[in-house]
């Protein structure tokens, strides 16, 4: 099994909503990431955890609040988005073999804030 | 910080023509990777180069690294419509440890006509 997934696939948002973005793999990686990604810009790295602990936090908004309940579910908590925010949020999970940290796509949330 | 940085941008080819995409990166790394993006999809891994002089091949792509010039190269042999995709590099310059960051370049948008 090498997926990631990734729920709701598509969100409509106000601002003063409160929404929730979760991720499962199933695959034992212990590295998970969430990435935000603009229309044809490069996915921007937002949060990583490394066996269950933040582990890199660059300097994202408040409003995005990342959890971690276990080696398997990422979930990012959304509170008073703008619209800007609005984008393709992407999870990812690796787990170094060797030199190789191959990072492995969910198929991403597309979120709208309205 | 680190930059990476790709051209072209945009590339419309013929198929059956081959061309070549370059990742220049600011920085010292020996890990350098590959993505490949479909409109609206998420990123699929494609290639891992991990030494000076790796290259690797995937049917009608290859892809090298001169860690030297920090510079890949991602080479496509007779296009076919099939590959028309955007495509990312990403440079990792961590040890190759779960969790490391790792820095996308600014994509190729590969579009191939008949």
């Amino acid at each position: 099994d090498t997926e990631v997934t990734q729920t709701p696939k598509h969100l409509v948002m106000g601002m003063t909503n409160k929404k929730s973005l979760k991720c499962e793999q199933h695959m034992g990686h212990r590295a998970m990431y969430w990435y935000k990604q603009k229309a044809k810009k490069p996915p921007e790295l937002m949060f990583v955890y490394s066996y269950e602990k933040l582990s890199i936090n660059e300097s994202v908004p408040s409003r995005f609040s990342p959890e971690c309940p276990n080696s398997s579910l990422l979930n990012l908590h959304l509170h008073a988005l703008q619209p800007e925010d609005s984008a393709l949020y992407l999870c990812a999970s690796s787990q170094a073999s060797g030199a190789v940290d191959t990072q492995y796509f969910g198929p991403g949330t597309r979120l709208t804030v309205l | 910080e680190l930059k990476v940085e790709q051209n072209p941008l945009f590339l419309s080819m013929q198929e059956g023509k081959n061309y070549t995409i370059y990742c220049n990166y600011s920085t010292t790394s020996d890990r350098l990777y590959w993505y490949r993006q479909d409109p609206g999809k998420s990123l699929e891994s494609l290639f891992v180069l991990l030494s000076n002089g790796a290259v690797k091949q995937e049917g009608r792509l290859m892809a090298s690294l001169d860690t030297k010039a920090r510079l890949s190269t991602l080479h496509i042999t007779a296009a076919v419509h099939d590959l028309s995709a955007t495509y990312f590099c990403a440079v990792d310059p961590g040890r190759g440890s779960s969790g490391d960051k790792l820095t996308f370049g600014t994509g190729t948008r590969l579009a191939v006509r008949p």
